[in-house]
This record gives C-alpha cells, structure tokens and sequence, in this order.
C-alpha cells in the first residue's frame, strides 16, 4: 500500500514556466510534509516544507499548497530555470518520540527536466 | 551542505558478504535515519536511532541492524548481502522535523 502518491513522474516545461508536481496520502496522522530535490549521485535536499495548520508557504519561487480536506498537497516552482532540472521527492511523516519525527514516506519521484 | 557525512562513497561486495557503512551526523542533531534508495525509486525507511536508541523500524529484515555512538554518528550493517541489496544508502540526520541527507553511499552486490 503506497501511503504517498506522488504524480506526474516525468515533467517538462520550458524556462520562466510554471513547474507543478502533486502529491495525495492517505494516513491522517502524517504532520509534516516536505519536499526534497534531487540531483544524480546527490542525497536528497531539503527544498521547502509545511505543517497541516497552514495551507501555503512559500520560500523564493517554490510554494507548497496543501489541501487537508482532501489529503493532497503540491510543489510549485514559478520562473523555472534549467538548474532547477533534477528529481523532486514529496514526502510526508508523523510525530515520533523526543521531539524528532519518526520515519519519512516518501513518494516515487518526479523527474523535472526544464528546457532553456 | 548539510554537514551531514557519509563513508565510504563506492562500494562494491559479492553476494553473502557483510558491509558497514558510517554516517556523521550535522552537528547538535541526536537523531539518525537510515534508508535505502533502489535506482528510480524514493528512498524507503530503514531504521532510525535517537539518542543511542533504535526508533522505530521499517520492513527491512534482521540482517540490517545499526549502532548509533555518544557522538550521534551511527553504523548501518548488513549481513549476508544479496543483489537486491544493491542501492544507495542515504543517512539523514535530525534535531526536530527537518531531516537533512548525506551524499549518500553507492552499494553495488555483485
């Protein structure tokens, strides 16, 4: 049971576009969701990320939009330049023990790719 | 950079071997997750290790087991190595929500 869907799995846009990646999940004690960019041979970085008590947040031209009622939230990256070609990962996870969050769920990966 | 480290880069074992791989957490964070990360897929959850104590698990067998030290470094081992085991195994290290990835180490099972 895939607990984060994530679509769509490949995206092409042009440069200055408006890059959109949408993410579903289903377990409705998940608290924190972010989103992670990935470069090949890179881990994984901390892009932006949201708590379900806000409903955008915004950092530069990326913008997560959540949506609690329907469980869905979406990565929107405005003015997309080719540097921001790589693979995005939504993820979304649940209050662990100490403060620290238990385990992230990740989804399969949206491929970017951004023509000049 | 995230400050968070990750030893060796490559690695190459044959089937059955054991492998130990090392994560140095970022400074101040007491919390280390482990995952592993199959060619074109998310990375899944493995263990997590929160003040020297294992935090939870994922569907890993008993093979993978970790350590983490006084230092908040932490060892993810596994026994009895099998091709599927064949990935990127990612280290993230973390204070409160925000988990922040090493580069990773490259596994191949040959």
């Amino acid at each position: 049971q895939q607990q984060v869907k994530q679509s769509p799995q490949s995206l092409i846009v042009q440069k200055g576009g408006i890059s959109i990646i949408n993410c579903a999940y289903e377990n409705t004690a998940f608290d924190y969701f972010p989103w992670y960019q990935q470069f090949p041979g890179k881990g994984p970085a901390l892009l932006i990320a949201i708590r379900p008590d806000v409903s955008e947040k915004k950092e530069g031209r990326f913008t997560i939009s959540f949506n609690k009622s329907a469980k869905q939230f979406s990565l929107h990256i405005m003015d997309s330049q080719p540097g921001d070609s790589a693979t995005y990962f939504c993820a979304a996870s649940r209050p662990g023990s100490g403060g620290s969050n238990y385990k992230l769920t990740f989804g399969k990966g949206t491929l970017l790719t951004v023509n000049p | 950079e995230t400050g968070v480290t990750q030893s060796p880069t490559h690695l190459i074992k044959t089937r059955g071997q054991q492998v130990t791989l090392r994560c140095s957490s970022q400074s101040g964070h007491n919390t280390v997750s482990w995952y592993q990360q199959a060619l074109g897929q998310g990375p899944q959850f493995i263990f997590q290790y929160y003040r020297e104590e294992e935090n939870g698990r994922g569907n890993f067998p008993p093979r993978f087991s970790g350590l983490q030290f006084p230092n908040y470094s932490s060892e993810l081992n596994v026994n009895a190595l099998e091709l599927d085991d064949s990935a990127l195994y990612l280290c993230a290290s973390s204070l409160a929500y925000e988990q922040y990835f090493g580069p990773g180490t490259r596994l191949t099972v040959t």
